[in-house]
């Protein structure tokens, strides 16, 4: 089994508005990643969880909160996002340095 | 620092023609090489990799890519191509020779099978 699931699968907020969104794995990955991915384009690594720690911030800004509550889930915290901010969140999860295994992602919208 | 190329934005194949996407990679150490292909509005899915071993590379679908250490190049190839394998492929780096580096991806190239 390589599933990662996420959800929701599409989210429409407003600038002011605070949500999350979710990925989870059961694969015994210990590694988690959340991914931007802007249309047409590749993906841009976000953060990096290693063990349920952060081990890489890849400079995204404070409105952006990550979070790992166990060795099989991972969130997004969003808070005052702006409309640039509108994009395809991906989360992936990988055995240490290996193949990473991504999620179908989550549509934003900012509005 | 390691980087990738795809240096084709888009590629047009007619069905049963055989595709190439190309990549080429830099890297300070030694590489771990990886293929994905995405649908629109879906995640990225894990076509193939190279560690070590033999040059050539089989994954899923069909699909084989050739490691040239001399040329820095890992182009992904399928002999028969099928209207089902439109889609963006990415070309995706690791210096494992480095630490924990992240994934570096190349940007993208567009495949068109044309029926």
């Amino acid at each position: 089994d390589t599933e990662v699931t996420q959800t929701p699968k599409h989210l429409v907020m407003g600038m002011t508005n605070k949500k999350s969104l979710k990925c989870e794995q059961h694969m015994g990955h210990r590694a988690m990643y959340w991914y931007k991915q802007k249309a047409k384009k590749p993906p841009e690594l976000m953060f990096v969880y290693s063990y349920e720690k952060l081990s890489i911030n890849e400079s995204v800004p404070s409105r952006f909160s990550p979070e790992c509550p166990n060795s099989s889930l991972l969130n997004l915290h969003l808070h005052a996002l702006q409309p640039e901010d509108s994009a395809l969140y991906l989360c992936a999860s990988s055995r240490g340095g290996s193949t990473q295994y991504f999620g179908p992602g989550t549509r934003l919208t900012v509005l | 620092a390691q980087s990738v190329a795809q240096p084709e934005d888009q590629v047009n194949v007619a069905e049963g023609n055989p595709l190439t996407v190309k990549c080429t990679y830099s890297v300070s150490g030694n590489p771990y090489l990886f293929w994905y292909v995405q649908y629109p509005n879906r995640g990225l899915q894990f076509l193939l990799k190279y560690i070590t071993g033999d040059n050539l590379v089989k994954g899923s679908y069909g699909f084989e890519a050739e490691f040239n250490k001399s040329q820095t190049s890992f182009h992904l190839k399928k002999p028969s191509a099928l209207v089902s394998d439109s889609a963006l492929y990415f070309c995706a780096v690791r210096d494992m020779s480095s630490g924990n580096t992240p994934l570096v991806f190349g940007k993208g190239t567009r495949l068109s099978v044309i029926a």
